[in-house]
């Protein structure tokens, strides 16, 4: 079974609805974090938490917002999704060494 | 949807010869450098990582070099594999800082 998981692996919604993105980790780790991919801009980080009480703003966190459910579990929403906000989206978590693993990632589709 | 790939500076290398794959960071504050590997339809993965009072670190056929003068940082492949085909990152993590900072990626690509 994957460290770290995401679901759904796809998703095509419509401008304006509320999408959820999930992510549930196994490796033990304290800090998880979403980051956006888009064609040659590399990963963007949208929202970051090191425990279940902490969460903090990327870089771009506008349209988005996040829920730290358990160590476990951190979930990404789009309140009202925009066709910009199509893009792959990964977890990933890690240690204080900085060192991050990922999931496999959200390919998300905003019509 | 789009390749990852798309875009990206692109290096194309026969089948066992070496890959140099190069990265320059701009904050001379960073002292953590990953380098991290990304295949076709899976997340980043993560290869060799060096610490900023290293200028070089060995792992199975990589080496990453390190140079603090000019801020570069290259990803070496020894023997190139056509599972070596992939997008890879350089990511920096500056002292004080807990969050890794990406570079946009370079595209490997082996010529069987």
């Amino acid at each position: 079974d994957a460290d770290v998981t995401q679901t759904p692996r796809n998703r095509i919604t419509k401008t304006g609805k509320r999408i959820m993105l999930e992510c549930s980790q196994t490796k033990g780790h304290d800090r998880m974090y979403w980051y956006r991919q888009d064609p040659g801009l590399g990963l963007r980080l949208i929202y970051y938490s090191f425990d279940v009480k902490d969460i903090n703003k990327g870089e771009i966190s506008d349209g988005y917002s996040v829920s730290r459910q358990a160590q476990a579990k951190f979930s990404l929403s789009l309140e009202s999704a925009i066709p910009n906000q199509t893009a792959l989206y990964f977890c990933a978590t890690g240690k204080e060494d900085g060192k991050l693993f990922f999931g496999s990632g959200t390919q998300l589709s905003v019509l | 949807g789009e390749s990852v790939g798309l875009h990206l500076p692109t290096l194309s290398v026969q089948e066992g010869d070496n890959s140099i794959i190069n990265c320059a960071y701009s904050n001379s504050a960073s002292d953590y450098f990953i380098w991290y590997k990304q295949e076709s339809g899976k997340g980043p993965q993560f290869i060799i990582d060096i610490r900023s009072n290293m200028d070089k670190r060995q792992g199975q056929r990589v080496t990453v070099l390190l140079n603090k003068t000019v801020k570069h940082l290259s990803l070496q492949i020894a023997a190139t594999q056509p599972g070596d085909s992939a997008v890879y990152f350089c990511a920096e993590k500056r002292y004080g800082n807990n969050r890794l900072a990406f570079g946009k990626g370079n595209q490997v690509v082996v010529i069987p």
